[in-house]
């Protein structure tokens, strides 16, 4: 089955710095990379997803970028504020073409923003 | 559109017990998923519903099982429950089983004594 490593596990940046955090998938057939985001004591929340036709893809401060030849996906989020401090999630799943719709996810990293 | 709910949002039970969580999906939306939160392990795939129908299950024991309703909403029941079943219990619903984006509900907290 699908394996998603995550790193860092976690990241502390000063506010205004940018932060970038990394998965890698081991299964080839994933096409779809959504990122969420977790704050404290809340669900977690899509923040923005990618899928593998597309390399990159971009909102507001936020960004992903997919390399499928190296099975990796990043997040990077630029200008960071105090209030983007959470545990991010990135996953992957294989949709679409009758496969079932199964998330696996990365185990989070902890992204701490100092003012 | 109410967003997806929990019940009960917590939970103590004791080793041997069982116990259901129930899950009401956005209004809609056909698909429900079922995920276990656990501070060492994230978040870890359970089994997903689509139409009734479990489309998908990951890797836990056969203590673990669901079900879906006709009208979408799922419960999940977790027998002879283990001190390591605590966790943070997460449903998330779809419109499809296709890709489209999970909304997670707040989750049901189950502690196991």
């Amino acid at each position: 089955g699908e394996n998603v490593e995550q790193h860092p596990s976690t990241l502390s940046v000063q506010e205004g710095d940018s932060a970038v955090i990394k998965c890698t998938y081991s299964d080839s057939a994933s096409n779809y990379f959504p990122w969420y985001k977790q704050e404290l004591g809340k669900r977690p929340q899509l923040i923005i997803d990618i899928r593998s036709n597309v390399g990159e893809k971009k909102d507001q401060r936020i960004a992903v970028t997919l390399n499928k030849t190296a099975k990796h996906f990043s997040l990077h989020i630029t200008e960071t504020q105090p209030e983007d401090s959470a545990v991010y999630f990135c996953a992957a799943s294989t949709v679409g073409g009758g496969s079932n719709y199964k998330l696996t996810f990365g185990k989070g990293t902890l992204l701490t923003v100092n003012p | 559109k109410a967003g997806v709910t929990q019940t009960p949002r917590y939970l103590i039970k004791t080793r041997g017990q069982q116990v259901t969580l129930s899950c009401s999906p956005i209004s809609g939306h056909r698909s429900v998923s079922w995920y276990q939160q656990t501070p060492g392990q994230g978040l870890q795939f359970l089994f997903e519903y689509f139409s009734e129908t479990q489309r998908n299950k990951g890797n836990f024991p056969g203590r673990f099982s669901g079900r879906q309703f006709s009208n979408s909403r799922s419960e999940m029941n977790v027998s002879t429950l283990e001190l390591g079943d605590s966790a943070l219990y997460l449903c998330a619903s779809s419109l499809e089983a296709s890709g489209s984006e999970q909304f997670f509900g707040p989750g049901t907290r189950l502690t196991v004594l």
